[in-house]
């Protein structure tokens, strides 16, 4: 059972303009969410994440907005830069402290 | 900023023999550490959370006599995988969280080792 789904496997965008990348989660008691950028054979990096209190955070180029009701997140990049091209893996957490993964989504940023 | 280093980055063994990955928190102490396994293609799989001077958790489905983690110090965590079989060849992966900030604070995760069973 999937609780957390990133259902566009891959996304390709041109340089200086926005990337959306998509999560839907089924746990409505997540209450911590988080986006993990990753290269191809090293671990996860921290990108940005977001309690269940908020709807939005921003830090720079990088905007997460959340959606409860729906149990939507999505983060947006822009502008997109090639450095940008990696997998990005939502996930979400609840207070046991388990984080749990989405399946990635391949982001290319073409110029 | 918070560095978790993973060792071996990669490692081929024979089928039979057992293999130890370690996982230490270079600047920060961690007394929970999560073990994760990644398939190519698929999501980063929760294997089971490392606790500081006591058991492991391990998450359903895990075998915890063919995994065995210790988590001797705040600042290391290890795995070893025994008597391994092709079909363990994975990418591991350990993570932990600095226990001087939040519960909601971010994982920070190691580069990763691929494990190839022969």
């Amino acid at each position: 059972d999937q609780q957390v789904k990133q259902n566009s496997p891959s996304l390709s965008v041109q340089e200086g303009r926005i990337s959306i990348l998509n999560c839907d989660y089924t746990n409505s008691m997540f209450d911590y969410f988080l986006w993990y950028k990753k290269y191809p054979a090293e671990g996860p990096t921290f990108l940005i994440s977001i309690s269940s209190i908020k709807d939005k955070n921003e830090d720079g180029r990088f905007t997460v907005f959340l959606n409860k009701s729906a149990k939507h997140l999505s983060l947006h990049i822009v502008p997109s830069q090639p450095g940008d091209s990696a997998v990005y893996f939502c996930a979400a957490m609840v207070k046991t402290d388990k984080l749990i993964f989405g399946t990635g989504t391949r982001l290319q940023v073409f110029p | 900023g918070a560095v978790v280093s993973q060792h071996p980055s990669w490692v081929i063994c024979k089928s039979g023999t057992s293999v130890k990955i370690e996982c230490r928190s270079l600047d920060f102490q961690a007394t929970t550490m999560f073990w994760y396994r990644q398939f190519p293609k698929q999501s980063l799989m929760l294997m089971a959370t490392s606790n500081e001077g006591s058991k492991a958790t391990y998450e359903q489905g895990v075998e915890k006599d063919k995994f065995l983690i210790n988590h001797a110090s705040l600042t290391l965590s290890t795995l070893t995988v025994t008597s391994a079989h092709p079909e363990d060849s994975s990418f591991y992966i350990c993570s932990a969280r600095d226990s001087s900030r939040g519960a909601n604070s971010p994982l920070h995760f190691g580069n990763g080792t691929r494990l190839t069973v022969t």
